[in-house]
């Protein structure tokens, strides 16, 4: 079936270190987006790209980092600089970044402090 | 910039019971879609309804439909028939075509449907 897979579902990062999230997309979408939750809120736009090898940078882009080198894939990396990085993760993608298509959502990736 | 803003942090309905859930927005743009997902306690992002805001007519989805009010920059959900499985976050986005169509989102309303 076609979907949205978001690994690994929990993470837990240690202090000064990278940690990737993978999104991986069969839709044959051309648009991916990373939004991050907190507790109690809504979504908030990290990075997204439209394209592959180009992207933009989102509301809250610090202290992460993005590659779009294939279609399918849009990992994104929260790194040290990030320094409140617990939040639910979320990825999504849409086709024709020039219709109505609403966005199709993954099923999140819980990244938490050691 | 957009914003969205729903002022109703919680709700609750009785089961089979109707309930209609606000949500104001704010931009320039001229072209752009409104958007309800849904959010169960599962954190799945559900697609509800949709709308086009150069549609007059309001959408519907079986129980569910919307009255976009385009002057006044409100979209409110209305839930008719209110089932046990509607208890969820609900959150009301914008979108438009100029930015890449990123979804801007409000900070949700939590729906509980009593039995």
């Amino acid at each position: 079936d076609g979907g949205i897979t978001q690994s690994p579902k929990y993470l837990f990062r240690k202090e000064g270190q990278n940690v990737t999230l993978s999104c991986e997309q069969n839709l044959n979408h051309d648009a991916m987006y990373w939004y991050r939750q907190d507790p109690g809120q809504g979504l908030r736009l990290i990075y997204y790209s439209q394209i592959v090898n180009d992207f933009q940078k989102g509301d809250i882009a610090e202290g992460y980092s993005v590659s779009r080198e294939k279609k399918e894939s849009f990992p994104l990396t929260v790194t040290s600089a990030q320094k409140n990085p617990t939040a639910f993760y979320l990825c999504a993608s849409r086709t024709d970044r020039y219709s109505n298509q609403p966005q199709h959502f993954g099923d999140g990736t819980r990244l938490s402090i050691l | 910039a957009q914003t969205v803003t729903q002022s109703q942090p919680e709700m609750s309905v009785q089961e089979a019971e109707t309930v209609t859930l606000s949500c104001t927005y704010d931009t320039s743009e001229n072209n752009y879609y409104l958007f309800w997902y849904k959010q169960p306690p599962s954190r799945q992002m559900i697609l509800v309804i949709r709308q086009e805001a150069y549609k007059q007519q309001n959408a519907t989805e079986n129980r569910f439909s919307v009255n976009f009010q385009k002057a006044a920059k409100s979209f409110s959900l209305k839930i008719s028939d209110s089932q046990l499985g509607d208890t969820a976050m609900y959150f009301c986005a914008f979108a438009a075509e100029t930015s890449g169509s990123r979804l801007t989102f409000g900070e949700g309303t939590q729906l509980t449907v009593n039995p």
